[in-house]
């Protein structure tokens, strides 16, 4: 079975731009939560989503927004980006929308800005 | 009462020595602590998960030990190999919807050969 594809895997953009990053869940699952990943630093997170209803918010600013489609998979939106934005943005799906439930990660998308 | 507190940043440890990593938390509502590990330019692969109910959980070589009357946890690697070099982040969070896997900074684990 495929794991948790993300896409695409490495982005360089210039401060001011919009980015979105892609996620497809594992089969089955329902839930998609994003994180932010800066360099020598755990994930942090961002959104969950379940049922393509947002269930939580991480601290981030308004400039993150995302949303999940009736298939399932999601989108992370980033407006304005700014430098301190550069870091490894990881998708995680689980069957539930619930955080105590195992959470499978991808491999993430690189995002650097110029 | 959100963080996780990981220690120690950085390991050295010989092939067939035993690695330990060791996680402490604030939070009375976390019911599930996992362990992730992390090879550059990947993400996080889920190594071991373990719940309030038990005090040890081994897969493996890798073991969970869970006190929970000190909130702290801890990952033993046993005879541990050149492949396991990598950096293990533990993690915890509850059963409330919409709460978040909240992550360590991390250990770097290097296993001489």
């Amino acid at each position: 079975d495929a794991g948790v594809t993300q896409s695409p895997t490495h982005l360089i953009k210039t401060r001011g731009q919009h980015v979105t990053l892609r996620c497809s869940p594992i089969s089955g699952h329902k839930s998609v939560s994003w994180y932010q990943q800066v360099l020598g630093q755990g994930p942090q997170f961002i959104f969950q989503y379940y049922e393509k209803e947002e269930r939580g918010r991480g601290n981030f600013p308004d400039r993150f927004s995302a949303r999940q489609f009736p298939n399932y998979s999601s989108e992370l939106n980033v407006n304005a980006l700014l430098l301190g934005d550069s870091a490894l943005y990881l998708c995680a799906s689980s069957r539930q929308g619930i955080s105590n439930q195992p959470q499978h990660f991808g491999d993430g998308t690189r995002l650097s800005i110029l | 009462q959100q963080q996780v507190k990981q220690s120690p940043q950085s390991l050295i440890v010989q092939k067939g020595g035993i690695s330990i990593i060791n996680c402490a938390y604030e939070n009375t509502a976390f019911d599930y602590f996992p362990w992730y590990q992390q090879f550059p330019g990947k993400g996080p692969a889920l190594l071991i998960a373990i719940r309030p109910d038990v005090s040890e959980k081994k897969e493996g070589r890798f073991t969970i030990s869970f006190n929970k009357s000190a909130k702290q946890f801890s990952l033993h690697i046993m005879d541990s190999q050149p492949g396991d070099s990598a950096t293990y982040f533990c993690a915890a969070s509850s059963n409330q919807a919409g709460t978040a896997l909240i992550f360590g900074k991390g250990t770097t684990l290097s296993v001489s050969s």
